[in-house]
């Protein structure tokens, strides 16, 4: 099988920095991705790290080290539209691309 | 504009009664996914399909039944015999891209009273 664990809520200020954590149990990992989702709305894909390092786009970069089964999410100069739901996602071993498992999903809350 | 559609956005149905979701895609992608989120919860994977006139049952397909007989469209049925269907349904599809992206429809909350 395969899991991925997030942290169920983050908060923080404005402007600040805040990582999303999430940290996984499967063998063949073929990556991580990542999905923004606003209460209501549909989830829109942020980014996607085939292998260990940073990817950075804008102010959302993604991190993953396969050796340590974990990735992260990271927002820097956080703004008010930031707030919203945030799921990592990974290809189920066997499957290649064909289908995504989605993480618990953390609720991120931005304040003033 | 290219994109996802789903119709309705809101959907209630008495209990005992099927019920089909609509989902059509103008993208031109093979795959296509339902997905069932409940309040505070993840995406669970209900059925996909990675080709016209093919489809495999995803986690949680018991009480659901689909059909793939056009590239642009996905319908899902939420059977009676599926206990809990009250929930936020989210069609998706990908572009078999490098990135493995999943593109999203804007969803249906089906509220079976």
């Amino acid at each position: 099988g395969q899991s991925l664990e997030q942290p169920s809520e983050v908060t923080a200020v404005e402007g600040a920095i805040v990582q999303i954590n999430c940290t996984y149990q499967t063998s063949g990992f073929y990556g991580l991705s990542w999905y923004q989702q606003h209460d209501g709305g549909a989830p829109t894909f942020l980014s996607y790290n085939a292998l260990d390092g940073l990817e950075e786009t804008g102010r959302f970069s993604s991190f993953l080290s396969r050796s340590d089964s974990y990735g992260y999410l990271l927002l820097q100069e956080l703004q008010m539209k930031d707030s919203a739901s945030y799921f990592c996602a990974s290809p189920p071993r066997g499957t290649g691309f064909q289908k995504l498992v989605f993480g618990t999903g953390t609720r991120l809350l931005v304040s003033p | 504009d290219g994109g996802i559609t789903q119709s309705p956005k809101y959907l209630f149905r008495k209990e005992g009664q099927n019920v089909t979701l609509s989902c059509e895609q103008n993208l031109n992608h093979d795959a296509m996914y339902w997905y069932r989120q409940d309040p505070g919860q993840g995406l669970r994977l209900i059925y996909y399909s990675q080709i016209v006139n093919d489809f495999q049952k995803g986690d949680i397909a018991e009480g659901y039944s689909v059909s793939r007989e056009k590239k642009e469209s996905f319908p899902l049925t939420v059977t009676s015999a599926q206990k809990n269907p009250t929930a936020f349904y989210l069609c998706a599809s990908r572009s078999g891209g490098t990135n493995n992206e999943q593109f999203f429809g804007p969803g249906t909350r089906l509220t079976v009273l």
